[in-house]
Formats: structure tokens, sequence, C-alpha cells
């Protein structure tokens, strides 16, 4: 069974902040790394993508890869209450693409 | 951004009733993806579409499911015989790139 695994939350922060979103995958095999922002009732958008290990850095969000630890984090700087959503983080494994449940963001302004 | 619509937004029909949902890429692209979303759950991958075939499929679809892309730009998901438990949001995804995938609006499935 290959397994996304991410905290529910909800996690809060207060506006301005630093948001960090944490991903754990199951399969070594994995290639690649996604975030996506899922507002309530829409559907999911991406945000970035990462396949290397280390950070790669678009605008306000910063993925994170650790493939020896199996870990895929997302930084969100400087947190707006527009960023308010839930996040989900995929994994690409053999082709197929594997979603966590998500974690509920709240920015607080 | 590319864009997808899909339709119909929302569908409710029986139990055993035949579905066709339908993704419309308003640009060329090349990835085509079917996910399901059941209310309060994980986004599930269905199946991937490259080149005009089947890429790849999870094991949630079965021969009940079937894609294609009958006109060349419309790709759609067929369900033969719909059951209560096929209710969700469908999402198609597009994408020029395998990694990048773009969904579209979903549409609603009730099975009755």
């Amino acid at each position: 069974q290959k397994e996304v695994e991410q905290n529910s939350g909800p996690l809060s922060v207060p506006e301005g902040a630093i948001a960090s979103l944490n991903c754990t995958y199951s399969d070594r095999g994995s290639q690649s790394f996604f975030w996506y922002r899922q507002y309530s009732g829409k559907s999911p958008e991406l945000i970035m993508f990462i396949y290397s290990n280390g950070d790669k850095e678009d605008g306000r969000f910063t993925a994170q890869l650790n493939k020896a630890s199996q870990y895929v984090s997302l930084l969100i700087r400087d947190s707006q209450p527009s960023d308010s959503a839930t996040y989900l983080c995929a994994v690409n494994t053999g082709n197929q693409f594997y979603f966590g449940t998500g974690t509920s963001l709240t920015v607080i302004p | 951004e590319p864009e997808v619509t899909q339709t119909p937004s929302h569908q409710v029909t029986q139990m055993g009733q035949e579905v066709i949902l339908r993704c419309v890429p308003i640009s060329n692209h090349l990835y085509f993806y079917w996910y399901r979303q059941i209310l309060g759950q994980k986004v599930e991958f269905l199946v991937s579409f490259y080149n005009n075939e089947i890429s790849e499929k999870s094991e949630i679809f079965d021969d009940q499911f079937s894609v294609e892309r009958p006109d060349g730009s419309n790709f759609t998901l067929k369900i033969r015989s719909t059951k209560l438990e096929d209710s969700a949001m469908y999402f198609c995804a597009i994408g020029l790139d395998y990694n990048e995938q773009f969904f579209g609006p979903g549409t609603r499935l009730t099975v009755l």
C-alpha cells in the first residue's frame, strides 16, 4: 500500500508568519512530489512540484525534499488570509499519483 | 495556466445507469488524467492518458470505467453501470508536461 501521510490540522498561523506543512510518503521509488492548494468546494490548484533533493522556491512558497527521510514539506512565507485552504501533498510513484488527505491551514488576520 | 472545462457540473443518475463525463481542454495538451474525490476524502487517481491511449490506471479503474478522446479534443470518462459508491467529484486534469497537472472544476456525480 503506497501511503502519503499529512497532518490533517487544522494549522493556524497569524498573518505574515511562516506556515510549515509536512508530508511523508512510504514508497522509496517515488519520483516526483507535488503540492496543491484546494479551497472548499473547488478543484486542486498546483502550487509547485519538486523531484530533486533540496529546496525549490517559487515566490512565497518553498518546497523541500528529503528522499532519504521520505519527507517533503512546503513553507509559505508572509502568510495571507487568502492562503487559508487545504494543502494537498501528492506523490508520483510508478506513474500513478497518490494524494494525502490534506492539511487545513487557517491564516488569522 | 491552461484552462479546462468539465461538463456537466452536476450529474444525478440512477444506480445501474451509464454516465459520461466530459473534459474540454481550451488549448492543446498531451497528457490527460481523471481523478475522483469522495466527499471528505482524499483525491484518488483513476487513469492517465497520453498519445490517445491509457498510460497508467489505478485499481479503482476497473472494467466499468473507460476513457476516450472521441473527437481529438474532448476527453471523456464513461462509467458503464453506476453504483452508489461512485458518488463523488470527478476531476479531469491536463498537462503539457507529465509533472504539470491543471485540474478542471470537476463534475459532481450523485448516484441514487
